[in-house]
Order: C-alpha cells, then structure tokens, then sequence
C-alpha cells in the first residue's frame, strides 16, 4: 500500500514564526502536491513537484514556498506565518505520467496548522 | 481555480436508501475522478472515469460521465452508516495536476 506520512498532525505557531511541514511518501511517485482545505472552499492547490528539485506554483501559492530535495520528501515553508493560514494542510502524491500510470493521488491523513 | 463543483453540498438520508451527487467542471479533461473523505482525515480515491468512457461501476459506486454537458454523478447504492463521509471530483486540466470541488457532505442515518 502507498504511504504518504505528514509530520504533524496538530500544529501551532505564533503569527511571524517560520514554519515546516513535512510529507514523506514510500511509493517512489514522482509528482507530490502542498493543498491547504477550508470549509466551504474544498481543497485548493498549493504548489506541486513532479520531479526532485522542480516546483510549479498551484492556485494560492502566495506566503508559501516549497523544497524537494529528495524524491520521497516534499516540504511546504510558511515564510512568516500569519493567521489567515490557519488550515487543513494535505500533502498527496501520484506516480509520473511518464510510467503511463492513471494520476491517482494518494493522501497523507492532513497537518491541521492553527497560527495563533 | 477549482475545476470541479459538487452538488448538492450536502445530503442527509436513511441507511439503505442510494444517494447521488453531481459534479459539473469546466475545461476539457482527460479523467475525472472521485475520492472520499471521512472527518478530518485524507482523501481516499474511490474510482476513475477517462473521457471516453460514460458508465463506471465498482461495487456499490456507480459513476456516469458526460462530456458535452462537462458532468459527471456519483451514485452510492444501498447506502450504510460508514458511507457518511465527504466526497470530491477531481478533474486534470493537465495530467499531473488535479483540481478539487469544494465537496459533498453525505450523512447516512442509522
């Protein structure tokens, strides 16, 4: 079974604080996403990552940066957090459309971030 | 920009009884997709619909497409307690990304 882990499951942090939220997936996909989910708005995207070290922004990147080092490790970079950050952040991946797979995502259970 | 809208936002029915939910997109598609949310957890990918295809079945689900009208349904049959949950389309304008619908609440009652 594909295993998507976020670090965190609750999170608080001061408004101003940097902040990391870090996902791990063990099925050696190649794409992996950043959504943050607000009620009422469903789940918008963030950034995503189909290869190590490329990013492309998302819908609402602004206030978040992205860093993917390793293929199995993508991690969302709230700069400076601020209180409209407040969310249900959910990190997924899919296997490259270049292994001809279906882009099926799969998710880890969510980081729930209250920026006080 | 989200892709997929549900409707309704939310359905409350009786075990037993089928629940649909209805899903319209905007931009030509290369699959849509249906997942499943149970309360404050990750989604969970229920089944897959390419283009081309109008009629899809696994298990209970039951999914329809139609591209001239851009929508799709979801049908849940003989609905049980555990099936309350949230449920999103998700559509690819590109093949690596996906966008999501704000989803639709279904709450089965024992």
């Amino acid at each position: 079974d594909v295993k998507v882990t976020q670090s965190s499951r609750y999170l608080v942090k001061r408004t101003g604080e940097k902040v990391f939220l870090e996902c791990v997936q063990d099925m050696d996909h190649e794409n992996m996403f950043w959504y943050r989910q607000d009620p009422g708005l469903g789940l918008r995207l963030i950034y995503f990552s189909y290869d190590v070290k490329m990013k492309e922004k998302g819908d609402i990147p602004e206030g978040y940066s992205v860093s993917r080092e390793k293929k199995e490790r993508f991690s969302l970079i709230l700069e400076s957090a601020s209180t409209n950050q407040t969310s249900m952040y959910l990190c997924a991946s899919s296997l490259g459309s270049s292994k001809g797979a279906k882009n099926i995502q799969y998710f880890g259970a969510g980081t729930r971030l209250s920026v006080l | 920009s989200q892709q997929g809208e549900e409707d309704p936002q939310a359905l409350s029915i009786q075990e037993g009884e089928n629940a649909t939910m209805n899903c319209s997109y905007k931009t030509s598609i290369n699959n849509l997709q249906w997942y499943r949310q149970n309360s404050g957890r990750g989604l969970v990918h229920l089944i897959l619909i390419r283009s081309n295809e109008r009629e899809k079945h696994s298990g209970r689900l039951r999914v329809t497409l139609d591209t001239s009208k851009k929508s799709s349904s979801l049908l849940i049959t003989a609905s049980r307690a555990a099936d309350t949950a949230s449920y999103f389309c998700a559509t690819a304008p590109r093949y690596n990304d996906m966008r999501f619908g704000a989803g639709t609440r279904l709450t089965v009652k024992p």
